[in-house]
C-alpha cells in the first residue's frame, strides 16, 4: 500500500463546480504539503500544514483552501474551479527532522482537468 | 521567493553517454534534494546533500552540492533507458519548505 495516497486519481469537472481532492498518509509526518504541476513549470506550492492546527499558505494559493481534519488527512479544495487550474496535483509529506533537512515524500497525483 | 534555475529543460541522448544537470541559485539552502519523476507517479527522493562541497554518489549517478550551497550538479555516467524521466532539485531551508526547480527531462535513447 501507498504510504501517500491521493483521491481521485483523475477527475474532469466544469467551470464554477467545487472540487475536493484529499490526501491521506500511513507514514505518521507531521508535515504536509499540496503542490501543483503545470508543464514546464515544476513543481508549486499552494498550501502547507507543520501540525493539525496549523496552515500556511505556498506561493499560490488563491482560489484554493485546505483543511487538515487529523495528522494524517490533508484536504485541498477548489471552491469555483475555472480552466487555468488544470494541473496535476501532487500531496507531499515531510518529517520536520532536524533543521527542516528531511525530504518530502508525493503521492501519485491528482489529474485534474476543467472544462 | 528563493528560486532555484535547472538546466537544461531537455536533454535527449542516447544509451552510454554521460550527461550532467545543473541546479542555481542566489540563494543559500541549508539543504538540497535530487528527486525522479516519472509519468502518472509522484516525485521520488534519489539524494539529499547538505554540507557544502558534498558529493554523494548512487550507482552511476553523482550529485555534488556547491562550497557556497547555492548550486548542484546531477552528472549520470553511461546513460541507461532507465534513467529517462524528469529530474527535479529541490533547495530547502530551516523553514522546513522547499522550493523547486522546474525540472530537466530526460530522454535516453537505447
Amino acid at each position: 500500500d501507498a504510504d501517500v495516497t491521493q483521491t481521485p486519481r483523475n477527475r474532469i469537472t466544469k467551470t464554477g463546480k467545487r472540487i475536493m481532492l484529499e490526501c491521506s498518509q500511513t507514514k505518521g509526518h507531521d508535515r504536509m504539503y499540496w503542490y501543483r504541476q503545470d508543464p514546464g513549470l515544476g513543481l508549486r506550492l499552494i498550501y502547507y500544514s507543520f501540525d493539525v492546527k496549523d496552515i500556511n499558505k505556498g506561493e499560490i494559493s488563491d482560489g484554493y483552501s485546505v483543511s487538515r481534519q487529523a495528522q494524517a488527512k490533508f484536504s485541498l479544495s477548489l471552491e469555483s474551479a475555472i480552466p487555468n487550474q488544470t494541473a496535476l496535483y501532487f500531496c507531499a509529506t515531510s518529517d520536520p527532522g532536524q533543521g527542516g533537512n528531511q525530504p518530502q515524500h508525493f503521492g501519485d497525483g491528482t489529474r485534474l482537468s476543467i472544462l | 521567493t528563493q528560486l532555484l534555475e535547472q538546466s537544461p529543460q531537455f536533454l535527449s541522448i542516447q544509451e552510454g553517454e554521460n550527461l550532467t544537470v545543473y541546479c542555481n541559485s542566489s540563494s543559500v539552502f541549508s539543504s538540497l534534494q535530487w528527486y525522479r519523476q516519472e509519468p502518472g507517479e509522484g516525485p521520488v527522493l534519489l539524494v539529499t546533500v547538505v554540507t557544502g562541497g558534498e558529493v554523494k554518489k548512487l550507482k552511476r549517478l553523482t550529485f555534488q552540492f556547491g562550497d557556497a550551497r547555492k548550486d548542484s550538479s546531477l552528472h549520470i555516467t553511461a546513460a541507461q533507458p532507465g534513467d529517462t524521466g524528469l529530474y527535479l532539485c529541490a533547495g530547502s531551508w530551516n523553514a522546513g519548505k522547499s522550493t523547486f526547480g522546474d525540472g530537466t527531462t530526460l530522454t535516453v535513447k537505447p
